[in-house]
């Protein structure tokens, strides 16, 4: 079984430029996760899908972040536009059921470095 | 609210000495607890989870840890280290009125011949 797929692995941006992350989660997995990861941190979440749905937003920056779930299977995270703290990994992880405690699973994320 | 605290930031130990990596979590609600590995660019990988069944759970690679109640704690341990198990560990707490994953800030385990 595939896992999931993030593209690209790595990307240098100069501040101010838009930056777009693609997700492509297990298949059958209903819910997916948009993590942000900070050097020496743990993850912290951005947004949670559920299908087409974004149930949990709170914590997504929605003045230069956004993103979307169209078709509810494939995800993309957009910046527009970038600062320079917006360096870091961004991480997709996606869960069969649309229960919290399942197990989430994750891709080996993108790491973005602003300029 | 719901919190997890590592310990330990780094840990060293020797190839086949025991592991421990400490973790204390706070959750006004019944807790589910994880314990992740993350490898240098790689996804996270789920090592083990309780969710309120046994206490002593096993995971993958020989890794084990006990939900202790009355101690707030889910400590991770291993007999025997191996040089593969040098990553870094985040532990992780949610509960059933929650579906938000709550990480710790992690612990490097490093491993030495």
């Amino acid at each position: 079984e595939a896992g999931v797929v993030q593209s690209p692995r790595y990307k240098i941006i100069e501040k101010k430029q838009p930056v777009a992350f693609w997700c492509n989660p297990i298949s059958g997995h209903n819910t997916l996760y948009w993590y942000l990861q900070n050097l020496g941190q743990g993850p912290e979440l951005l947004i949670r899908y559920e299908n087409e749905e974004a149930v949990d937003d709170s914590q997504l920056p929605k003045d230069r972040f956004s993103a979307e779930r169209l078709k509810g299977v494939d995800s993309t995270l957009k910046i527009q536009p970038a600062e320079l703290g917006d360096s870091a990994v961004y991480l997709c992880a996606s869960s069969p059921k649309l229960v919290g405690t399942d197990t989430q699973y994750f891709g080996p994320g993108t790491r973005l470095t602003v300029l | 609210a719901q919190s997890v605290t590592q310990l330990d930031s780094h840990v060293s130990v020797s190839e086949g000495t025991p592991v421990l990596l400490r973790c204390n979590y706070s959750s006004s609600y019944s807790p589910s607890l994880f314990w992740y590995v993350q490898h240098p660019n790689k996804g996270l990988q789920l090592l083990l989870k309780y969710t309120s069944a046994a206490t002593l759970v096993k995971g993958i690679n020989g890794f084990e840890a006990e939900f202790k109640k009355s101690e707030t704690s889910f400590h991770l341990t291993k007999p025997s280290a191996h040089m593969s198990d040098a990553a870094e560990y985040f532990c992780v707490v949610t509960s059933s009125n929650t579906d938000k994953l709550i990480f710790g800030t992690g612990t490097r385990l490093q491993v030495f011949p």
